[in-house]
């Protein structure tokens, strides 16, 4: 069964850092591209970030490009996000989710959440 | 404010039809390709639409997707209570280097 597990969220201060992982199980993690997605409470779906299969490349939103960093360990099937620098705007369920074609994501974890606040 | 424009909410009665619109720019909806979400209470979002109109494994040929220029729609047919949900359109910005989404569209069925 394809899988993706997110864990790492937590309680932060402003200006605090937070890595998220993303495990994935059931397919051959090296091949698609993999995005992380998250969605403040009540609110609608943020597209965050997305790597390539094997590390070469990477995209952000403005709103987290040079504050975040996507990274992924395709030896462990982990995906990764690193925080930094975070905001009370950044409070939200952050989504880790698989490319299937052309941008579209067919798998998605069940989201580990993020709140910033002192 | 959204880079994809949705309607907040759409409503329609058991076994009727319903469409909600996605509408974009040159630089996402009118050079990519959209797919379609549904969000139900409390869950992740479930792909129903990639590639503007292809369907995955497993979801019923009740729902459809078709583009236009800048613009897309999502049509759902013999609604069902189940369907209430959030639904949304997304798809690659050209410009922005970036992904994008719509606002989200509430689906009642009454």
């Amino acid at each position: 069964e394809v899988q993706l597990l997110e864990s790492g969220g937590a309680l932060v201060q402003p200006g605090g850092s937070l890595r998220l992982s993303c495990a994935a199980s059931g397919f051959t993690f090296s091949g698609p591209w993999m995005h992380w997605v998250r969605q403040a409470p009540g609110k609608g779906l943020v597209w965050v970030s997305r790597i390539k299969g094997d590390g070469s490349k990477t995209n952000y939103a403005d709103s987290v490009r040079g504050r975040f960093t996507i990274s992924r360990d395709n030896a462990k099937n982990t995906l990764y996000l690193q925080m930094n620098s975070l905001r009370a705007e950044d409070t939200a369920v952050y989504y880790c989710a698989k490319d299937y074609s052309n941008w579209a994501t067919d798998v998605w974890g069940q989201g580990t959440t993020v709140t910033v606040s002192s | 404010q959204s880079v994809l424009t949705q309607p907040p909410s759409v409503s329609a009665a058991p076994g009727q039809k319903v469409t909600i619109s996605c509408s974009g720019s040159s630089s996402n909806i009118g050079s990519y390709y959209v797919s379609w979400y549904q969000q139900l209470p409390g869950t992740a979002p479930k792909l129903l639409i990639y590639d503007n109109n292809k369907r995955p494994s497993g979801i019923p040929d009740r729902f459809s997707g078709s583009k236009s220029g800048t613009s897309a729609t999502l049509g759902i047919t013999g609604l069902q209570t189940g369907d209430e949900a959030d639904y949304y359109c997304g798809t690659w910005d050209t410009s922005l280097s970036a992904g994008v989404f719509g606002g989200g569209t509430k689906l009642t069925v009454l």
